[in-house]
């Protein structure tokens, strides 16, 4: 299993970009999650997704996120327009469902907006 | 609500000296919980994890952690540190099916030769 795919790997853009990041969760996976992670506020949960469904929206920070589930094997999150403070590491997670699996994370990408 | 405690920001210990990371939930039903370890530039990979069964669990790398319901405890720890062992570990708990977990602020394990 190449588990958890996120592409890209680094992300250096300018204030105002769109930036579109990509999630291959792991095949059988029906739950998908989306963090963000940085110094200062650590790791934040900012969707879920169950069977492509959102589930809870409430971490995203404001309009300018959205993300999408169009079937089980991909996901985006897009940040429109960017922002410096929007610089961190953003992690995708997927999950078979039932809390006591646990999550299996791909490597980030690293965001800057400068 | 579900939230996750870890004292120490920062533990420094010698190679083969014995690492103890410390972790508090709170939950109002019982919980499932988890240790995940973070190697620089890396994902979060899953260390070990506690879902109602046997309450001292094993994990990899030698780790294990043990439930202490009446300390409302998940400690993590590991008789002798290697060094490659120097990374970020995170407790998270979660406490219902939809799988919205609370992870804690992190521990930074250093190794000192």
């Amino acid at each position: 299993d190449a588990g958890v795919i996120q592409s890209p790997r680094h992300e250096v853009t300018e204030m105002g970009q769109e930036v579109t990041l990509r999630c291959k969760p792991i095949s059988g996976h029906n739950s998908l999650f989306w963090y963000r992670q940085t110094m200062m506020r650590g790791l934040e949960l900012l969707i879920y997704f169950n069977n492509n469904v959102p589930i809870d929206d409430s971490g995203m920070p404001e309009d300018r996120f959205s993300a999408k589930m169009p079937n089980a094997s991909f996901s985006t999150l897009k940040i429109q327009p960017s922002e410096p403070r929007d610089s961190a590491v953003y992690f995708c997670a997927s999950s078979k469902q039932g809390a006591h699996y646990g999550y299996t994370f791909g490597s980030g990408t690293r965001l800057t907006v400068v | 609500a579900q939230s996750v405690t870890q004292l120490g920001s920062h533990v420094s210990v010698s190679e083969g000296a014995l690492v103890l990371l410390r972790c508090n939930y709170s939950s109002s039903v019982p919980p499932y919980l988890f240790w995940y370890v973070q190697y620089p530039n890396q994902g979060l990979q899953l260390l070990l994890k506690y879902t109602s069964a046997a309450t001292l669990v094993k994990g990899i790398n030698g780790f294990e952690a043990e439930f202490k319901k009446s300390e409302t405890s998940f400690h993590l720890t590991k008789p002798s540190a290697h060094m490659s062992d120097a990374a970020e570990y995170f407790c998270a708990v979660s406490e219902d099916q939809g799988q919205n977990f609370v992870f804690g602020p992190g521990t930074r394990l250093s190794v000192l030769p």
